[in-house]
This record gives structure tokens, sequence and C-alpha cells, in this order.
């Protein structure tokens, strides 16, 4: 069956570093998604992608935060300059219609960024 | 406000036994309902989903859920839980014309021998 794959599985970074996380949604979805799980707290949706565009975003998802999809295969969060705050489980996630009705999302095994 | 509650944080059950893990929402829209399993270190892995018709609705790996628009719920069941059941599981809530599930914090069960 196949998967969204999510690299690395685990991250490290110095706070006021950038980060970027990967994702590789199934291949014939078109609609991406990025949530994190801070420990101990519920899945937060962050953005959502489609057609190069965000499409809809919380209000997490500030300035320092940016997505982009630099090929046609992988699709990246980018953390311009990361706090304390910002340590977590990010989800990427994949459907191959938009909204939450009729596909469902796919969910990678997610990456866990540490900032340190 | 839109919001998901598990009343259970951790429910423990013995292998064979049934099992029902509570779900409420709060939406202001009509739900489109969900439950994920995350097994350790994996990602989340969709159970079953409630979009229309038939309240009762069955999932894989044996699980099912019941709308109960009433009471504003999706209960999972399953009747006979298996050791390998042992996982976190998330209820969650979306709608017409919005890309963002809803997710509750999740219930841990634990499955005895």
């Amino acid at each position: 069956e196949p998967e969204v794959t999510q690299t690395p599985s685990h991250q490290v970074t110095q706070m006021g570093q950038e980060v970027i996380l990967r994702c590789v949604p199934i291949s014939n979805h078109l609609y991406f998604y990025w949530y994190r799980q801070i420990l101990g707290q519920k899945v937060e949706f962050l953005v959502s992608f489609y057609n190069n565009e965000i499409s809809e975003k919380s209000e997490i998802f500030d300035d320092q935060f940016s997505v982009e999809r630099p090929d046609g295969s992988n699709f990246t969060l980018k953390i311009r300059s990361t706090k304390l705050e910002d340590s977590a489980m990010y989800f990427c996630a994949s459907s191959e219609q938009g909204g939450t009705s009729n596909q469902p999302q796919h969910f990678g095994d997610g990456t866990r960024l540490s900032i340190l | 406000a839109q919001s998901v509650t598990q009343p259970d944080i951790h429910i423990t059950v013995s292998e064979g036994a049934s099992l029902e893990l509570r779900c409420n929402y709060s939406y202001g829209a009509t739900p489109y309902l969900f439950w994920y399993v995350q097994s350790p270190g994996q990602g989340l892995q969709l159970l079953l989903k409630y979009f229309s018709g038939d309240t009762l609705v069955q999932g894989i790996k044996g699980f099912e859920a019941e709308f109960k628009r009433s009471q504003s719920s999706f209960n999972l069941r399953k009747p006979s839980v298996h050791w390998s059941d042992a996982a976190e599981y998330f209820c969650a809530v979306g709608g017409y014309n919005t890309d963002k599930l809803i997710f509750g914090t999740g219930t841990r069960l634990q499955v005895f021998p």
C-alpha cells in the first residue's frame, strides 16, 4: 500500500537555526498537509497546500513557517528561526481530494523535532 | 467552538474483552468523523470514517463506530480486543469546505494477556 514518507525521523536543531522537514506524499495525491503534535497535546493542523499554493492555514502557521513543493515528489516545511516551543512531532499528510470529505488524509510516521 | 473530546486518557482491557472508546464532538456544520490509530513510533493510520448514510460504519482490523447526532458522539467499538490493538486512538472531525482535521487528545489502550 502506498505510504507518505517523512525524513528525517528525528531532527535536533539549535534554537534560532532554520530547519527543513521533508515529506514524500503518495504519488497520485494532489493535496498536502502539515500537522504537529507537541508532547502530551493534541495533533494540530498547520497548513494545507494545493496547486503550489497554501489552501488553508491555522493561526499557528505564522511568518516563521513556509511550505514548498520544490519538485514533483517532495513537500517541505521550513521553520525559519526555530524556538524552543517548536519542539514537537510534525506529521505530513496527503489526500486525493481536498477538504475532509470523501477522501481521507493519509499520514506519515512523523518527524520528531527537538530544539535545544 | 469546534472541538473533539475523548474523555478517557488511558484504558486497560484484557485480551478478548470488548472495547468502547468514547468520542464527543462540537462542530457547527455537518461533521465528517474519523478514527485514527497510532502505534508506537508510527504515524496515524485511518481506522474508519463517517461522511453520511448508515450511522454504523465498519473499519479495518475489526473496528466499528456509531455516529449518534443527538449525542454528538462517534464511539469506537471492537467486540474482542487483540494484544496487537494496544496503541493510541485519536478521534477527529472535519467538515465540508475545510482541509482542517480537529483531533481529540487521544486514548491510550493497553491490552493485558
